[in-house]
């Protein structure tokens, strides 16, 4: 299956900085991606598909100018998680589509925990 | 949108002890997936299992789509058995996935 990598694993801010997180697909090229935020103890939430070449397409309820997603490549999307609060604390994830065994399915990256203080 | 509700959302067993999880959806799907989230978050696949029946290992999953239900069998547990078990589907007309509310397990040693 694919490898899928985020960078960093976790990261600490202050409140009202911006946080960068990487995605990348290192085995593999991917048109799309997705983000998806996980709380504590709660389940995975779909958060937005990343394009490549095109903006990201977001879930109801998640401020675009507030997550910005760029695909800049077939390899790479990033998350920036802007003027970040102590609300924004949380896991992100991101995924890349696949195939394994001749049908679709969905390769993880490892996540990243985000502590906003 | 689609619901997708597990169940239980707890569950304790002692090592060697058998259990079932159980993953309802409301709507027709394409795909479903099961996740082990282990407690440094990673999510592994252990399923694709959109109907039918599936083993692999201690590990079994059974699908039955006209009834809008998965179940996942676990067999003589393990303490690496614990963490977090996700369901995940597609509905039909989508490409999203749709996470479960997940059962949450730990095996006692």
């Amino acid at each position: 299956g694919a490898v899928v990598s985020q960078h960093p694993s976790r990261v600490i801010c202050k409140s009202g900085t911006s946080v960068k997180i990487e995605c990348r697909s290192l085995d593999f090229q991917a048109t799309t991606m997705f983000w998806y935020r996980q709380f504590p103890k709660q389940s995975l939430m779909l958060m937005a598909t990343s394009n490549e070449g095109s903006k990201a397409t977001y879930e109801q309820g998640v401020e675009k100018d507030k997550f910005l997603i760029n695909h800049a490549s077939l390899t790479l999307s990033t998350l920036t998680v802007t003027s970040a609060h102590p609300e924004d604390s949380s896991f992100y994830i991101c995924s890349v589509p696949g195939r394994s065994g001749g049908l679709e399915t969905q390769y993880f990256g490892p996540g990243t925990r985000l502590l906003v203080l | 949108g689609i619901q997708v509700e597990q169940s239980p959302p707890d569950l304790i067993l002692q090592e060697g002890a058998n259990s079932t999880l159980r993953c309802n959806f409301s709507d027709s799907v394409n795909n479903l997936q099961w996740f082990h989230q282990n407690p440094w978050g990673q999510l592994i696949n252990l399923f694709y299992i959109p109907s039918g029946t599936k083993q692999n290992g201690r590990l079994s999953a059974t699908t039955v789509a006209t009834e809008r239900y998965s179940l996942l069998y676990i067999s003589s547990s393990q303490t690496t058995d614990s963490g977090v078990y996700f369901c995940a589907v597609v509905a039909s007309g989508t490409y999203k996935y749709i996470f479960g509310t997940g059962t949450r397990l730990k095996v006692l040693a």
